[in-house]
């Protein structure tokens, strides 16, 4: 168990900019979810797959926010043209489909838009 | 719809000493209730949860019983180590493998030798 891997563990961007975000999950987990964290809060859930098939989405992604988990596998969040308010920590999780599997967590992408 | 409201930090305490962190819960139905715990520099983990009314969870010497009647799933430990201070998050979801969770902010816990 290699454990959520994420890339990068920090970006800084200007506002405007897009930006990627890569998550690997634990390798037999189908399933895989992306949350955001800001300062003082906890996390906040934006989107869930289920192997591809991307099967919920928070009110909180907006348009600019696309998710992709092309072959059931890793995953992507893109943010395009970047504002100061995505400035938060992004945390990648996923969890096997069994009755008592836990949600594993990776150690996130701090993204700072300057 | 779903929301958390766990006790605002920080907290610090002795070595030894007893910890309880409040957290109430706004939900339909019949949520399952879980803590989780972030300790400096690693991500957030599971510490334990709870699926029913009645249900206790507990691990590492931390316990939680989910309470209906009064929408409570308070985090107690006895005796806490330095090497308890973390951050701890309540959460909940409408169902016991669906990890849409609704946290709450977390509290930060700094246990001093």
């Amino acid at each position: 168990d290699t454990g959520v891997s994420q890339d990068p563990r920090h970006k800084i961007t200007k506002r405007g900019q897009n930006v990627t975000f890569r998550c690997d999950p634990i390798s037999e987990h189908n399933r895989l979810y992306w949350y955001r964290q800001t300062l003082g809060q906890g996390p906040e859930f934006l989107t869930y797959f289920q192997n591809e098939a991307q099967l919920e989405k928070s009110r909180l992604l907006s348009d600019r926010f696309s998710a992709e988990r092309p072959k059931g596998s890793f995953s992507t969040l893109e943010i395009q043209r970047t504002e100061q308010g995505d400035s938060a920590m992004y945390l990648c999780a996923s969890s096997s489909p069994g009755e008592n599997s836990p949600l594993h967590f990776g150690n996130g992408t701090r993204l700072t838009v300057t | 719809g779903n929301s958390v409201t766990q006790m605002e930090g920080p907290v610090t305490l002795s070595e030894e000493a007893f910890l309880t962190i409040n957290c109430t819960y706004t939900a339909t139905g019949y949520p399952s209730l879980f803590w989780y715990v972030q300790y400096p520099g690693e991500g957030l983990q599971l510490l334990l949860k709870a699926t029913k009314a009645d249900d206790k969870g507990s691990n590492k010497g931390f316990e939680a019983t989910y309470r209906k009647e009064t929408t409570s799933f308070h985090l107690e430990k006895g005796s806490v180590q330095v090497s308890d201070s973390a951050v701890y998050f309540c959460a909940l979801s409408d169902l016991p493998n669906d990890y849409k969770l609704s946290f709450g902010a977390g509290t930060t816990v700094t246990v001093r030798a």
